[in-house]
């Protein structure tokens, strides 16, 4: 079945340091949604991507979803201790979510 | 305030004990569903429903029971509950997406469940 790949599983940055996270797919997705889970927290809807090639951001964040629309990307800029948790992306009407990357800030 | 609430939030049972982890919400979506979340598993879609009396099984199905006689609940029940089942679980709502315009999810704050 469809599912989706999100590389890496954990990540550990210092605070000022960029951090990138990467969701792909098999085959062609729709649309692809991003989450983040804080610690002892639930998901939060972040974004959704909808077009091939399109670009979004939210402050120091910015969202790709590639020209195939096989993959996406997340990219946060100069982290800090409040980015810290799960990003997850979530793939097209199957509701299927990928494992998740663990972002830890180093102070 | 839109929200999805489940209940209990915390649970300490027995294998064999049957027992049921409530949800609703007020946002009159259509669509609401469970995961289960494991470490290094992320997160794994137990059932879904679509409407009122529409149920459907997700990846890990197995062991769990879901209803949907009214739009605003999803209870999950686990009829005989085995310490495989000691997980965190969420619940979650939408809107019906059409085309190519899924829904964002709106979840939970979670039911930490361990089964001894």
């Amino acid at each position: 079945g469809q599912q989706v790949m999100q590389i890496p599983q954990y990540q550990h940055v210092q605070e000022g340091e960029d951090f990138t996270t990467y969701c792909n797919s098999s085959t062609t997705l729709s649309n692809i949604q991003w989450y983040k889970q804080r610690p002892g927290g639930h998901p939060v809807f972040l974004i959704q991507l909808v077009k091939s090639g399109e670009v979004k951001k939210q402050k120091r964040l910015t969202f790709q979803f590639g020209e195939a629309k096989k993959n996406s990307s997340l990219h946060i800029t100069a982290t800090q201790t409040t980015d810290v948790g799960t990003y997850f992306c979530r793939a097209d009407d199957k509701i299927i979510f990928g494992k998740g990357t663990r972002l830890h800030i180093l102070p | 305030e839109a929200q999805v609430t489940q209940n209990p939030r915390y649970l300490i049972t027995v294998t064999g004990k049957k027992l049921t982890v409530t949800c609703s919400q007020n946002m009159n979506h259509e669509y609401m569903s469970w995961y289960r979340q494991d470490p290094g598993l992320g997160l794994r879609q137990i059932y879904y429903s679509m409407n009122v009396e529409v149920t459907d099984k997700g990846d890990v199905p197995e062991g769990y029971k879901v209803s949907r006689k009214e739009k605003r609940n999803f209870p999950l029940i686990l009829e005989s509950p085995s310490p495989n089942q000691t997980s965190l679980y969420f619940c979650a709502s939408s809107l019906i997406g059409t085309g190519a315009l899924n829904q964002p999810q709106h979840f939970g704050d979670g039911t930490r469940l361990s089964i001894l």
